[in-house]
């Protein structure tokens, strides 16, 4: 079966400090990897996306993920946090399910904090 | 550019009242799906339409959900008779139909059903 784990439900950072919001993933054949950012009363906004190609991956506000073949994993990172970072991210495989699905993970907060 | 717009934002009625969401999806977008985000349950894909036809209706929770795509600027997802447990934020998304493209997603219908 297709899915996606997000381990953590929060991560916690200071401000300046590196962040990574953990993914991993299950899916038959090659997987479509995509990140997105919730804010507040808002929806979710596309952040970065792996198709094919080099395994780091750079989007939106400075974030890049990392694609992990072996260890089916797309880990979500920062070299700096910002306390305006602190959102919902989640993190959603395109995968075949007799058509082309799209799952998303349940969620991790992160906080950072000043 | 003009995201995906959704109506109304904010939705408080009483139970077993008719409820109606409207979506407006990014023109050029042949994709839509709407999705329902809870604390307990996540966010969770209800239906989706390509070119205007429903594709996979399996997340609809019963048979007082239906959403209809009368055209490619608009859908809209109905409920009746509302219930308490449909509370939730109601999202719709957006995106070309191809493997790769992200979603884009509303701000939301936040529904309180009384």
């Amino acid at each position: 079966a297709q899915s996606v784990a997000q381990p953590e439900d929060q991560v916690n950072v200071a401000e300046g400090n590196p962040l990574t919001v953990k993914c991993t993933y299950s899916v038959s054949g090659n997987p479509y990897l995509f990140w997105y950012v919730q804010y507040p009363n808002r929806g979710l906004q596309f952040l970065l996306k792996y198709i094919t190609g080099d395994n780091l991956v750079k989007g939106s506000y400075g974030f890049e993920a990392e694609f992990n073949k072996s260890q089916t994993s797309f880990h979500l990172k920062k070299p700096s946090a910002l306390v305006s970072d602190s959102a919902l991210y989640f993190c959603a495989v395109r995968a075949y399910t007799g058509g082309f699905k799209t799952i998303f993970g349940a969620g991790t907060r992160l906080f950072v904090k000043a | 550019d003009a995201g995906v717009i959704q109506s109304p934002r904010h939705e408080v009625t009483e139970m077993g009242q008719e409820v109606t969401l409207r979506c407006k999806p990014i023109s050029g977008h042949n994709s839509l799906f709407w999705y329902r985000q809870t604390m307990m349950r996540g966010l969770e894909l209800l239906i989706y339409f390509n070119n205007n036809v429903p594709i996979d209706d399996s997340g609809m929770p019963e048979d007082r959900f239906s959403a209809k795509m009368p055209n490619a600027s608009f859908s809209a997802l109905k409920i009746q008779p509302s219930e308490p447990r449909d509370s939730a934020v109601y999202f719709c998304a957006s995106s070309l139909m191809d493997r790769v493209q992200p979603q884009h997603f509303g701000d939301g219908t936040r529904l309180s059903i009384l």
